[in-house]
């Protein structure tokens, strides 16, 4: 079963523009990950956010996490058409095994 | 090699035939998963290797599936029978060590389907 569930499940911007995800999760965790796909590929891992902090940056990627509110979001600042991709995210909680949300399609317009 | 390899890349096959998906981890990672992705969906997870073990194979959908890992590397993912539902992307990736706090990788998946 799922556990992440992005939102919104489609989202279409301006190349310059900034693009916010949402991802909220069930039960408790022990980190939580970003993951980009893009058309036809595998996943590509993004950045990894533990339980213990509240925000971390990578680039152009700032991601805060919220484990009261058990959600956590992904931000691209100045995006880019490259950008444009499937942003899923995933929770390692108890078990070991990472549970993905059915992920959020970010069209980027030139 | 340098990332995570499939094969094959895809798989058309006849309703109630088997098919075998292999999936070669990058050099020196001990974990090992398998996921299945259907159009437009998420990963569902199916199972996970700690080296040759499979603790947990309870994401398998049913009896029809099966995986194996042996030396630690080479792990291949069987459906037996095959139905159209079936028909996904399998993805597999790969991880440093088994535990929590590790990135996967990746591969570009096997296209499975099922006429």
């Amino acid at each position: 079963s799922q556990q992440g569930e992005e939102d919104p499940q489609a989202l279409s911007i301006q190349e310059g523009e900034n693009a916010t995800m949402n991802c909220s999760y069930k039960t408790s965790i022990n980190n939580l990950q970003w993951y980009r796909q893009n058309s036809g590929r595998g996943l590509v891992h993004l950045i990894l956010i533990r339980s213990n902090e509240r925000e971390k940056h990578s680039g152009r990627l700032r991601v805060t996490l919220d484990t009261s509110k058990k959600s956590s979001s992904l931000l691209i600042t100045a995006s880019r058409a490259a950008d444009t991709a499937s942003y899923f995210c995933a929770t390692d909680n108890n078990n070991n095994d990472m549970r993905f949300g059915a992920g959020t399609r970010l069209t980027v317009k030139p | 090699g340098a990332g995570v390899s499939q094969s094959p890349s895809n798989k058309v096959t006849e309703k109630g035939k088997d098919v075998e998906l292999r999936c070669d981890p990058i050099s020196g990672h001990t974990a090992l998963y398998w996921y299945r992705q259907s159009l437009g969906q998420g990963l569902e997870f199916l199972i996970y290797f700690q080296g040759n073990s499979a603790p947990d194979k309870s994401g398998l959908p049913s009896d029809r599936f099966s995986a194996e890992r042996t030396g630690g590397s080479v792990s291949t993912l069987t459906i037996q029978r095959t139905q159209q539902e079936d028909s996904a992307v399998y993805l597999c990736a790969s991880s440093y060590s088994w535990g929590r706090n590790q990135p996967q990788h990746f591969g570009d998946g096997t296209r499975l389907s099922i006429l």
